[in-house]
């Protein structure tokens, strides 16, 4: 049982280039959700996704937008890449009252 | 969401229980108490959560106090995989996600377990 899977899981791109950041998950949960983390902090929400067809902002929305394509998939794309989104990127789903489960990150450097 | 307090960092000798200590005194009815881990360089993973009763499971245990503004989570043998970084978390689990079901992360409590 995969639960949450995420690609790339490292990631180094130039100023200004795009690209999306995927998410998968296999437990037929309804929310997922899309977090950051910078070093010595803790994971600040970039968007969600509330159920299929539905995302909203988070804390820290500028400079990302993102897809719920089905139940299964939420990605997350950086249209023109800057070296603040410097980052480790953690996707995670959940259903109704129950926890959230994470994946293993996709680690993104710009230079 | 109620915020949360945590000590930064904390020791705890192998085979011993570890206690972490977590104070949340603007809590209010219907928020629940989370906690989750996160080891170095992996994704958070959830622990245990309860309301008001203590809760056990396979992983630890989680003592909240009659007036629910703090609680303590004990790993009841530590050991040195748990050496990670604990998180805190106080929300009111609704029907679905966003800012109503994310999960606001602080700094959480760096666990060092030490043989």
């Amino acid at each position: 049982n995969a639960g949450v899977t995420q690609t790339p899981k490292f990631q180094v791109l130039k100023t200004g280039q795009s690209m999306t950041l995927q998410c998968a998950q296999d437990m037929n949960h309804n929310s997922m959700y899309w977090y950051r983390q910078d070093p010595g902090m803790g994971l600040r929400l970039i968007y969600y996704s509330a159920s299929e067809g539905t995302t909203d902002k988070g804390e820290v929305p500028n400079g990302y937008n993102v897809s719920r394509l089905n139940k299964r998939e939420f990605s997350l794309r950086l249209e023109s890449a800057a070296p603040s989104q410097t980052s480790v990127y953690f996707c995670a789903s959940s259903d109704r009252l129950q926890p959230q489960h994470f994946g293993d990150g996709t680690r993104l450097s710009i230079l | 969401d109620a915020k949360t307090t945590q000590p930064p960092s904390m020791d705890c000798a192998e085979g011993r229980a570890a206690n972490l200590p977590c104070n949340h005194s603007t809590i209010s009815g219907n928020e629940y108490v989370y906690w989750y881990r996160q080891i170095h360089s992996q994704g958070p993973q959830y622990i245990i959560h309860g309301l008001k009763n203590n809760e056990t499971n396979e992983m630890a245990s989680l003592i909240i106090t009659e007036d629910r503004k703090s609680s303590t989570l004990i790993l009841p043998h530590a050991t040195l995989r748990d050496t990670a970084v604990y998180y805190c978390i106080v929300r009111a689990p609704r029907a679905y996600g966003g800012s109503q079901g994310n999960l606001i992360f602080g700094k959480g409590t760096k666990l060092s377990v030490k043989p």
